[in-house]
């Protein structure tokens, strides 16, 4: 299986509400990514978190990252219909390379 | 900056043809990864370069699939023959070299259809 599984596989909030997303993984890693992707584009490049921190905020994103239970979350405040999206985390173990998990398809009702 | 570049953007093509698929990486960016989308799979890493060598190919469904990269510019993704189990979408992604971060950034993909 992936390094990076995603939970849940859909979401469906209404507009205002938080959106919260959940990462699990297997092995150690340097640090964990997450990526948005709207339909039919390519995926863009949100927020990366170290192994060594534990909360970091951009705008409104707020990710979590617990490495004694090797699991991640995202959480979108304040979510807006253009937050619809598929999310993906991504791991890195050291070498350049990304493992991606499979994804959160993300639906915010206006 | 224009960003990664994938052509062409739409492929159609009959099962047992060559396709080439090409990815311009952004510039002065070290790594270049191509990856394959399906509903069923999800993304999964083919193979990646470094200062155009080709690092890990370990992705790479099988012979029938190549990538070469010439130069720092430019890559490309060959499949042949092509059979519509190929069919998905292809993205090629770029990695500045330096720095702590690998944040990779997208081209738009190549939507590959194999009749």
């Amino acid at each position: 299986s992936q390094q990076g599984e995603e939970d849940p596989q859909a979401l469906s909030i209404q507009e205002g509400e938080n959106a919260t997303m959940n990462c699990s993984y297997k092995t150690s890693i340097n640090n964990l990514q997450w990526y948005r992707q709207n339909s039919g584009r390519g995926l863009v490049h949100l927020i990366l978190i170290r192994s060594n921190e534990r909360e970091k905020h951009s705008g409104r994103l707020r990710v979590t990252l617990d490495t004694s239970k090797k699991s991640s979350s995202l959480l979108i405040t304040a979510s807006r219909a253009a937050d619809t999206a598929s999310y993906f985390c991504a791991t890195a173990t050291g070498r350049r390379a990304l493992t991606f998990g499979s994804g959160t398809r993300l639906q915010v009702q206006p | 900056d224009a960003g990664v570049i994938q052509s062409p953007r739409h492929e159609v093509t009959e099962m047992g043809q060559e396709v080439t698929l090409r990815c311009k990486p952004i510039s002065g960016h070290d790594y270049l990864f191509w990856y394959r989308q399906t509903m069923m799979r999800g993304l999964e890493l083919l193979i990646y370069f470094n200062n155009n060598v080709p690092i890990d190919d370990s992705g790479m469904p099988e012979d029938r699939f190549s990538a070469k990269m010439p130069n720092a510019s430019f890559s490309t993704l060959k499949i042949q023959p092509s059979e519509p189990r190929d069919s998905a979408v292809y993205f090629c992604a770029s990695s500045p070299g330096t720095g702590e971060s690998n944040e990779q950034f997208f081209g738009p993909g190549t939507r590959l259809t194999v009749l």
